[in-house]
């Protein structure tokens, strides 16, 4: 069973705040990492899938970096806002020819208007 | 567009009894697979399938069955419900098992 670790657990932030969280995975044997934000009563939305070393991806206010030489991948959130509130997931899937994501157990978001 | 379908949204079961949860999805995904949510353990995967015919072993798959007679479709059967399978579960399929994951919208099972 691989490790992948979240920190922090959860995180209350004010409206406004950038805030950033941690995804810690095996640095070797090293596939793909994928992040996802969870809604309460919803399933999962992808938000990034990142595979090279030293990426970088936007997607609006949220990014993410990956270094897969240490073995730890960071999202941020630029400006937060209430809707962002969630839980983040990642998920580190090792080898091409591994068919299991293995997930983080999230950071929870909560963001104070 | 369907995506991933799951049903049903909620079940209670009493312990002993047997349930399929069912899973289909309409984009002709060769990877499908089945998570568990429970609070404070992340998504956990039970069992996967790379395509019809063809059924794997995740993390947790003791007391959980599947089957992949067709592309769309990927059953869980719960055998004999315990009270530690109450969770939420989730189906998933993706084009590979490299590519990111549809999620369905879950089901809620609760055995007392």
């Amino acid at each position: 069973i691989l490790n992948v670790e979240q920190s922090p657990q959860s995180l209350h932030v004010q409206e406004g705040d950038s805030t950033n969280f941690t995804c810690s995975f095996p640095s070797s044997n090293f596939y793909a990492l994928h992040w996802y934000r969870w809604e309460t009563a919803k399933s999962p939305e992808a938000l990034f899938v990142m595979t090279l070393n030293g990426d970088e991806k936007k997607k609006g206010r949220i990014s993410a970096t990956l270094n897969t030489k240490e073995g730890y991948s960071y999202l941020y959130i630029k400006g937060s806002q209430p809707e962002d509130s969630a839980t983040y997931l990642c998920a580190f899937l090792a080898g091409a020819g591994s068919y299991q994501l293995t997930f983080g157990k999230g950071t929870k978001l909560s963001v104070i208007p | 567009n369907a995506g991933v379908t799951q049903t049903p949204k909620f079940q209670v079961l009493k312990t002993g009894q047997s349930m399929t949860l069912q899973c289909a999805q309409d984009m002709n995904h060769e990877y499908m697979s089945w998570y568990r949510q429970d609070p404070g353990m992340g998504l956990r995967l039970i069992h996967y399938s790379v395509g019809a015919g063809i059924t794997d072993q995740g993390e947790v798959p003791n007391g959980y069955n599947v089957s992949r007679s067709t592309t769309e479709d990927f059953p869980l059967r719960l055998l004999s419900a315990a009270p530690s399978q109450t969770s939420v579960y989730f189906c998933a399929s993706s084009y590979s098992g490299q590519a990111d994951p549809h999620f369905g919208n879950g089901t809620r099972l609760t055995v007392t």
